[in-house]
């Protein structure tokens, strides 16, 4: 079946660098990709939904300058965290469908702890 | 807003117990309803849906039944294996059609541990 490849699983970082976690659809076109966050023992929170080739749409709170989401391809989106600081540690998990399909299909997320 | 609320784990059980998470919603309209769940180390997979009031979904034993009038989307298995062994999450997705389907709203998610 379908599967989205999210890169890496891990990542600790130092506070004030940057964060580039990428997510793939591989075996599908995914014309939209949604990007979620969650907190210890809470829900996943949907940061923003993208579509290929335009700007993303970021959920109310979200920065949109801290997260950076890009969408180039049909089988690529990214989401950078900039300049991250240890508030920003979360799990974050992207989702990605293809549109015509009514089936969605998660990332395996990403830990991201900022020291 | 919509929101999602479930019973809060972890759950601990023993092998062919009984389970049964509960999942109440609030939402405006009629939302679709859907079960999550996340093995150790994977994506999140579709466990089962349903896309109108009484209908119910079930996959792999599991069964949840849409009830619009306690807005409640209780996950049940009869006899769970070590294998079920996962964290399983409640969602809502307000509108079915277009680029809109995926935007989920997830309860807190319960972790399941069965022993053998």
């Amino acid at each position: 079946g379908a599967v989205v490849s999210q890169h890496p699983s891990r990542v600790i970082c130092k506070s004030g660098t940057s964060v580039k976690i990428e997510c793939r659809s591989l075996d599908f076109q995914a014309t939209t990709m949604f990007w979620y966050r969650q907190f210890p023992k809470q829900s996943l929170m949907l940061m923003a939904t993208s579509n290929e080739g335009s700007k993303a749409t970021y959920e109310q709170g979200v920065e949109k300058d801290k997260f950076l989401i890009n969408h180039a391809s049909l089988t690529l989106s990214t989401l950078t965290v900039t300049s991250a600081h240890p508030e920003d540690s979360s799990f974050y998990i992207c989702s990605a469908t293809g549109g015509s399909s009514e089936k969605l299909f998660f990332g395996s997320g990403t830990q991201l702890s900022v020291l | 807003g919509n929101s999602v609320t479930q019973m809060e784990g972890p759950v601990t059980l023993s092998e062919e117990a009984f389970l049964t998470i509960n999942c109440t919603y609030t939402a405006t309209g009629y939302p679709s309803l859907f079960w999550y769940v996340q093995y150790p180390g994977e994506g999140l997979q579709l466990l089962l849906k349903a896309t109108k009031a009484d209908d119910k979904g079930s996959n792999k034993g599991f069964e949840a039944t849409y009830r619009k009038e306690t807005t409640s989307f209780h996950l049940e298995k009869g006899s769970v294996q070590v294998s079920d062994s996962a964290v399983y999450f409640c969602a809502l997705s307000g509108w079915t059609g277009g680029t809109s389907y995926g935007k989920l709203t997830f309860g807190q998610g319960t972790i399941l541990t069965v022993h053998p």
